[in-house]
């Protein structure tokens, strides 16, 4: 167990839909990452945030925001959901920017 | 543009049998190397990270080091458990923490 906590492990929604992951980081952890991974382009950075404010951005759509707020947590919202978006999604936190420590997961699927 | 290959895809080994797998990669400016360890359907999980030529690092039947142009992550007496897909990931010294990660050696360890 990593201490970050991912919610829910499963999605199932329509195409043309809007959804929302959560995480909750380890405790003390200050910067939170997200990642997609599917199974034709492997795991692949989204987005990292530090203390509330964004740092990078990686081939992130702009059918796609985050935020992280004061208690550290993070959402990742997806709308206008296509066929293409079903995917496993992590969430990792790190204290500095060493070594990420990664959440189960949440497993989106586009129907 | 940065690169990570990894090789070979797939690996199969008997138990106790002893191997190593590789991690290429190409980028200008390197502040770390990381390895993890991703079961079926879980999140990725730390390993190692290796910041500079020369550096090794060990953990049980795991070892793991670093050259100016590769990685290479041994694992020695391997057992059932040691079964998994083996993913390294490099992050830039101007990049924020973002990890862009290989697509993996699957590892697979028969009694």
């Amino acid at each position: 167990d990593s201490g970050v906590t991912q919610t829910p492990k499963h999605l199932i929604t329509a195409t043309g839909q809007r959804v929302t992951l959560r995480c909750s980081p380890r405790s003390g952890d200050l910067s939170v990452y997200w990642y997609q991974q599917s199974l034709d382009q492997g795991l692949q950075f989204l987005i990292h945030y530090y203390n509330g404010e964004e740092r990078a951005k990686g081939n992130i759509l702009e059918r796609f925001s985050a935020q992280q707020f004061p208690d550290l947590h993070s959402e990742l919202n997806l709308s206008s959901l296509e066929l293409g978006d079903s995917a496993l999604y992590f969430c990792a936190s790190s204290v500095d920017l060493s070594e990420q420590f990664f959440g189960p997961g949440t497993r989106l699927t586009v129907l | 543009e940065d690169q990570v290959t990894q090789s070979p895809e797939a690996l199969r080994l008997q138990e106790g049998e002893s191997s190593s797998l590789n991690c290429s990669y190409t980028v200008s400016g390197l502040r770390g190397l990381f390895w993890y360890r991703q079961d079926p359907g879980k999140g990725p999980e730390f390993l190692f990270t290796l910041y500079s030529a020369g550096e090794e690092k060990e953990k049980e039947r795991l070892k793991a080091t670093l050259t100016k142009k590769e990685s290479f992550l041994h694992i020695t007496a391997p057992k059932p458990e040691d079964s998994a897909t083996y993913l390294c990931a490099l992050s830039r010294t101007d990049s924020w923490g973002k990890l862009q990660f290989g697509a993996g050696t699957q590892v697979v360890v028969t009694p």
